[in-house]
């Protein structure tokens, strides 16, 4: 299985809109709403900040938020905060009844 | 709230065979709630996902890894453990356990522990 295609750097100013797109086929991200979104800080474990493509889990911030179309998710922050500066991950269930991720995006807030 | 700890070598020789045990508090690994497995992400890259199991008898395998990769669980220990043989320096990596369900969202990270191949 080929890893989803993420861009591997993305930068914003505090406030402002980013989203992180993620590229997979039909046989995973386009094939089932079964797409997740993971924060990890250097050293840190990841954290899972959306599944099912745009639930958010408890304790997420609201500024967090997931879409699907077609063969393609994206991960939108809004009201960037220098918090935010982590790399991010994107995750689909596969039609192998497997799991396959992307290969991470750096967000970097200016 | 489900709290993974990841133990085991942190060096193995290349050939030899990777070991290591994650154990569960807060739940279950017989629970029909979760799916108990293995992700690894190599110094400076991204994650990779190696497999998992499912009520301790249902395994799924990344089907790169598929040759060499074991996935088990002991429910008297509430552990599961990861076996991946013939190791490179390619399998040096962090690898964390962690708890899924069904495959669509990760929730419960271990730690994550360094395992380094050496030559």
């Amino acid at each position: 299985q080929s890893a989803l295609t993420q861009p591997a750097s993305v930068s914003g100013s505090p406030g402002q809109s980013i989203t992180i797109s993620c590229s997979g086929t039909s046989s995973d991200v386009g094939g089932y709403n079964y797409v997740s979104w993971y924060q990890q800080y250097p050293g840190k474990a990841p954290k899972l900040m959306i599944y099912d493509v745009s639930v958010r889990p408890s304790g997420v911030s609201d500024r967090f938020s997931g879409s699907k179309s077609g063969n393609t998710a994206s991960l939108t922050i809004s009201g960037l905060q220098a918090e935010d500066e982590a790399d991010y991950y994107c995750g689909s269930y596969t039609r192998s009844n497997t799991v396959v991720f992307g290969g991470g995006t750096k967000l970097t807030v200016l | 709230q489900l709290q993974l700890q990841e133990s085991g070598p942190g060096l193995v020789k290349a050939s030899e065979t990777l070991s290591l045990t994650c154990t569960v508090s807060g739940g279950s690994i017989s629970s029909s709630s979760y799916f108990w497995g293995w992700i690894r992400q190599p110094p400076g890259k991204g994650l990779e996902w190696i497999g998992s199991v499912y009520y301790t008898v249902s395994t799924y395998y990344n089907p790169s890894l598929k040759s060499r990769v074991t996935i088990s669980a002991d429910s008297s220990k509430n552990q599961f453990s990861l076996n991946l043989s013939s190791v490179t320096a390619a399998d040096t990596a962090v690898y964390y356990c962690a708890s899924d369900t069904a495959m669509t969202r990760t929730e419960y990270w271990g730690q994550g522990t360094l395992v380094t191949v050496s030559s």
